[in-house]
């Protein structure tokens, strides 16, 4: 069964600090992994994406890890800002007849001053 | 200003009653999807079109309807038969299906069945 998880559920850190977020899954054949960005009420905004030879991907303070052979994937933020607080979505899609994305359940991170 | 929109952003409906999400685009993509977002679990896919004129069933359609008449306009028509509609629905659009094109979505819908 195609799943993806997310850990932890939650999380608070303080601003300034740095944190990592995990995403384990089970999606076979993998097609990509991508990370989202989802504030409180909006819809969730594209991170990055990753594809099968790609380790790492950086945008800005957000860098992801893809470990496919252990199907793992992290999401490292860096220095903190207040901004950061929201929920990361961990998604992932395999490669079928048509192409089927599997949605985590989101990490909330909130970042306190 | 570019994007996907969304209307309303808060609906309230009561039981029996059928109500129509609405969604539009302007960055001339040909896919378009709806999800379905409840507290700690993944977006679930309702529907989705690739082109006018066309549209498939997602993992969750049941109770649900869609229409693409138009490349720009999605909506959404949550009837009565949907046991549970109480929910946060998104609309995203892509440049086509390709699970590698990234999916803008819209600021979502929040509706509430009293």
């Amino acid at each position: 069964k195609n799943q993806v998880e997310q850990s932890p559920q939650s999380l608070i850190i303080l601003e300034g600090k740095n944190c990592t977020l995990q995403c384990n899954y089970t999606v076979s054949p993998f097609s990509n992994l991508r990370w989202y960005k989802q504030d409180t009420g909006r819809g969730p905004v594209s991170l990055t994406i990753m594809t099968f030879s790609e380790n790492t991907k950086s945008n800005g303070r957000y860098t992801a890890t893809l470990d496919a052979d252990t199907k793992q994937s992290s999401l490292h933020i860096t220095a903190s800002q207040l901004s950061d607080s929201a929920s990361y979505i961990c998604v992932v899609s395999a490669q079928t007849s048509y192409d089927k994305v599997i949605f985590g359940p989101g990490t909330s991170l909130s970042v306190i001053p | 200003d570019g994007g996907i929109t969304q209307s309303p952003k808060y609906l309230f409906r009561k039981e029996g009653q059928n109500v129509t999400l609405s969604c539009e685009q302007n960055l001339n993509h040909d896919a378009m999807y709806w999800y379905r977002q409840d507290p700690g679990q993944g977006l679930r896919l309702i529907y989705y079109s690739q082109i006018v004129n066309d549209f498939q069933k997602g993992d969750i359609a049941e109770g649900y309807s869609v229409s693409r008449e138009k490349k720009e306009s999605f909506p959404l028509t949550v009837t009565s038969a949907q046991k549970n509609p109480t929910a946060f629905y998104l609309c995203a659009s892509s440049i086509n299906r390709a699970s590698t094109d990234t999916q803008y979505f819209g600021p979502g819908t929040r509706l509430t069945v009293l």
